[in-house]
Parts: C-alpha cells; sequence; structure tokens
C-alpha cells in the first residue's frame, strides 16, 4: 500500500500570512496514464470533507485563488498564500494512482497561533 | 447541484449488522465509481470500498473485506453498504464519496456506532 505522509500534522498560522503543507508518498504517484493523481482535502470544523485540489495543481470549482498544489513523483505542496479565518480546519492529501487501496495522509490541523 | 444523502447508520451491538445507503442526485449516476469512505470520533480519513460504474467490480479496504459489501442499483440512483460481523472499530462517520479524478463530491455522513 502507498503510504502518504503529510507534515507538519500542527500549523498554526497567523491571519494573513501563508501556509504550506507537505505531502510525502511511499512511491512514484505518476500513473501508466501519465497523470498525477494526488489530491487535497479540507475538512473545516464539523463538516464533510470538500476537495480543493486535483491531480496535484487542479483548483475545484469555487476554491479561492489563495490555495494552489504543486509537486511531482514522491513530494507534494499545498500552499496558502494570505490565510483567513475560514481557512480553519484539518487538511487530507490522497492518492489514487496505486488503488486499492485509495490512501490519506494523516491530515494537517490549522489552527489560528 | 450534486447531492449524496447517506443513511441507515445507528447503534448496533458487536457481531450486527446494518446496511447504509446514499441516495444520488444532479449527475448522471450510472456514470460514476462510488465509494465508502470512514472517519472514527476524532480520526483522519480512511477508504473502505469502491464499486464501479455499472456495478461489475468492486474492491474493499483489508480491514472491513469477508464482512463488507458494496453494491449498487442505478436505477435508484444508489449505493449500498451491507456491513456484517461489526466490531467496535467499525465505529465512525461513514461518508458516500462521488469519484471523479479523486473523491469529488462527499455526503454529509452518517454515523454507525458498535457496542460491546
Amino acid at each position: 500500500d502507498v503510504v502518504m505522509t503529510q507534515s507538519p500534522l500542527s500549523l498554526p498560522v497567523t491571519l494573513g500570512q501563508p501556509a504550506s503543507i507537505s505531502c510525502k508518498s511511499s512511491q512514484s504517484l505518476v500513473s501508466s496514464d501519465g497523470n498525477t493523481y494526488l489530491h487535497w482535502f479540507q475538512q473545516r470544523p464539523g463538516q464533510s470533507p470538500r476537495r480543493l485540489i486535483y491531480k496535484v495543481s487542479n483548483r475545484d470549482s469555487g476554491v479561492p485563488d489563495r490555495f494552489s498544489g504543486s509537486g511531482s513523483g514522491t513530494d507534494f505542496t499545498l500552499k496558502i498564500s494570505r490565510v483567513e479565518a475560514e481557512d480553519i480546519g484539518v487538511y487530507y492529501c490522497t492518492q489514487g494512482t496505486h488503488w486499492p487501496p485509495w490512501t490519506f495522509g494523516q491530515g494537517t490541523k490549522v489552527e489560528i497561533k | 447541484e450534486v447531492l449524496l444523502v447517506e443513511s441507515g447508520g445507528g447503534l448496533v451491538q458487536s457481531g450486527g449488522s446494518l446496511r447504509l445507503s446514499c441516495a444520488a442526485s444532479g449527475f448522471t449516476f450510472s456514470t460514476y465509481w462510488m465509494h465508502w469512505v470512514r472517519q472514527a470520533p476524532g480520526k483522519g480519513l480512511v477508504w473502505v470500498s469502491h464499486i464501479k460504474s455499472d456495478g461489475s467490480s468492486s474492491t474493499y479496504a483489508d480491514s472491513v473485506k469477508g464482512r463488507f459489501t458494496i453494491s449498487r442499483d442505478n436505477a435508484k440512483n444508489t449505493v449500498y453498504l451491507q456491513m456484517n460481523s461489526l466490531r467496535v472499530e467499525d465505529t465512525a462517520v461513514y461518508y458516500c464519496v462521488r469519484d471523479n479524478w479523486g473523491f469529488d463530491y462527499w455526503g454529509q455522513g452518517t454515523l454507525v456506532t458498535v457496542s460491546s
């Protein structure tokens, strides 16, 4: 199974400042079809998860452009250019290249400093 | 608008059974793979099972293999999760999730509590 390792697991942030979350996979996530199935999710307190980014760097509809994804192979990053209060929650990366199983990172809790 | 509405959760004793349902609307259900993902209280997300769009194939996490069965009725736009031989460690919120380049839409979840 592909292991997804996120860091940090807790991220205290200052409103208006940037934030960055790392996600590393135990093997390359480049698929035989050339796509990289690495996605990012946000889960606000008490809510269902919501996808922010799909296939490394594609923002989902309605996602603010302060969120961006980057990376390749086994190393990926989610960046928030300027954190807003509504960005508080837990962020997960997941891979869909080597399935089953689909696997998630442990989650990174973003909270206000 | 894409909607996924889960139902069927509740309190059950260890060894018991439950069947979860997920009613889908707002999209052509029969063309999408569907998944169940669970989240134990205060814990992270864990993939449970998936089924292909026509129901021809399904896969399971090792932790539920042989105990859970996923199925779908494309005429009713519904996906199911039959859960047998439930264990305390199956306690979680179960989410129904659509697959479109990954998990793009999630339901609100249904809570399953297994007591000893």
